[in-house]
């Protein structure tokens, strides 16, 4: 799978929408971008996938640049319980593939 | 309810002792996954199964050993030869192996500490 970049940590505002950046400049175009997110002390979570056009789900938006090289996961109005690491993941087409996890970002959100 | 439930969620192993971690899951999937994380990192894949009585080394195999006997379950033994084995381990499963926009589910994780 390709790599993946993202900052190491970002900070937001209780109730703000906050924009987590990936670059994946290497992606093909097989290549599915996935969100997951872990909560301190638990197993990571699904967040959300795509592969060419933004998607909405319950939890986030992801936002896809027209070239595929970078995405954003949006959370609309950040609450305490977002304060997780995010890991931003390609997953190749055919899913043969365990997921690779990265660093993450470790966002932290301010009351 | 169905999920992957991981047990003991906290284990103690003495030096030189083999330990073996659970990992059951109720959603029929086909693949399942164990990784390890260390303090402040991301996960490190250890071994994964695509189907019964088969089964992968990851990127961090060496001192561990696992079986796939049946599809809801894929056991972890954590053995003598694992010099460091301090770790948090998380179990992970995943329905149709074989397609790229299936996600994977995790368990709530075993954390493994040395007396």
């Amino acid at each position: 799978d390709a790599k993946t970049t993202q900052p190491n940590s970002m900070e937001s505002n209780e109730e703000e929408p906050v924009h987590l950046p990936c670059n994946h400049s290497t992606i093909s175009g097989t290549d599915y971008i996935h969100w997951y997110r872990q909560l301190p002390s638990q197993g990571p979570e699904y967040v959300i996938h795509g592969l060419t056009s933004n998607v909405n789900n319950r939890m986030a938006s992801l936002a896809i640049a027209e070239d595929r090289k970078s995405s954003t996961l949006i959370l609309h109005r950040a609450t305490l319980r977002d304060a997780a690491v995010y890991y931003c993941i390609l997953r190749d087409f055919s899913g043969n593939t365990p997921l690779v996890f990265g660093k993450g970002t470790r966002l932290s959100v301010i009351a | 309810d169905g999920g992957i439930t991981q047990s003991p969620k906290y284990l103690f192993r003495k030096e030189g002792q083999n330990v073996t971690l659970s990992c059951e899951q109720n959603l029929n999937h086909d693949a399942m996954y164990w990784y390890r994380q260390d303090p402040g990192q991301g996960l490190r894949l250890i071994y994964y199964s695509q189907i019964v009585n088969d089964f992968q080394k990851g990127d961090i195999a060496e001192g561990y050993s696992v079986s796939r006997e049946k599809k809801e379950s894929f056991p972890l033994t954590v053995t003598s030869a694992q010099k460091n084995p301090t770790a948090f381990y998380l179990c992970a499963s995943r329905y149709v192996f074989g397609q790229g926009n299936q996600p994977q589910h995790f368990g709530d994780g075993t954390r493994l500490s040395i007396l």
